[in-house]
């Protein structure tokens, strides 16, 4: 079956410097989003993306599409405290199949004065 | 708007014990979800709703059932809980690909 992987599973930063999280599709995908969980939370969509190479930006968060549509990446920019929880990228089960979807395992960000 | 809503937000359970978990939108939503989140495994899809009348298997099926009571409200029911369905349960909802979650039901089975 369709497996999303993604690496770290866990990152401590000091607040400010950089973060990066990839996310590893077994197969195509037709999109990928992005979910954001806090601590004891639920999980929030952040952002979709659809194109191969596309490139998003939210504020200090740039999220990547990769040419061959089976990875992606979030990076954060300068992180926050606020930044702190599990990010969560999910691909459409099966390929095309847009109301179900494949979550990746997650990485979890903490961030430190 | 309440969003999607989940009750009971914790429970107990002895093995072998019964327990409907709730779950309900205000969105007008035409797709549910059910996912079990568990450390280190990300969420996995249980059962899913596309339309009000129609279920379908997700990932991990076995140990529950589910009713889409109506548009508003689908429902995952354990007929005889294990240790192993110790978990956080999450609902979600969606008309598009944004999928909206509610809080979840901490669930321990003991």
């Amino acid at each position: 079956g369709q497996q999303v992987m993604q690496i770290p599973q866990y990152q401590h930063v000091q607040e400010g410097e950089d973060f990066t999280t990839y996310c590893n599709s077994s197969t195509t995908l037709s999109n990928i989003q992005w979910y954001k969980q806090r601590p004891g939370g639920h999980p929030v969509f952040l952002i979709q993306l659809v194109k191969s190479g596309e490139v998003k930006k939210q504020k200090r968060l740039t999220f990547q599409f990769g040419e061959a549509k089976k990875n992606s990446s979030l990076h954060i920019t300068a992180t926050q405290t606020t930044d702190v929880g599990t990010y969560f990228c999910a691909g459409p089960f099966p390929t095309g199949t847009a109301s179900k979807l494949t979550f990746g395992t997650g990485t979890r960000l903490q961030v430190t004065l | 708007n309440a969003g999607v809503t989940q009750t009971p937000k914790f429970q107990v359970l002895k093995t072998g014990q019964s327990m409907t978990l709730q779950c309900a939108q205000d969105m007008n939503h035409n797709s549910m979800y059910w996912y079990r989140q568990d450390p280190g495994m990300g969420l996995r899809l249980i059962y899913y709703s596309a339309s009000e009348g129609t279920t379908d298997k997700g990932e991990v099926p076995n140990g529950y059932n589910v009713s889409r009571l109506n548009k508003r409200e689908f429902s995952l029911r354990l007929e005889s809980a294990a240790p192993s369905q110790t978990s956080v349960y999450f609902c979600a909802s969606t008309r598009g690909y944004e999928q909206y979650f509610g809080p979840g039901t901490r669930l321990t089975v003991t």
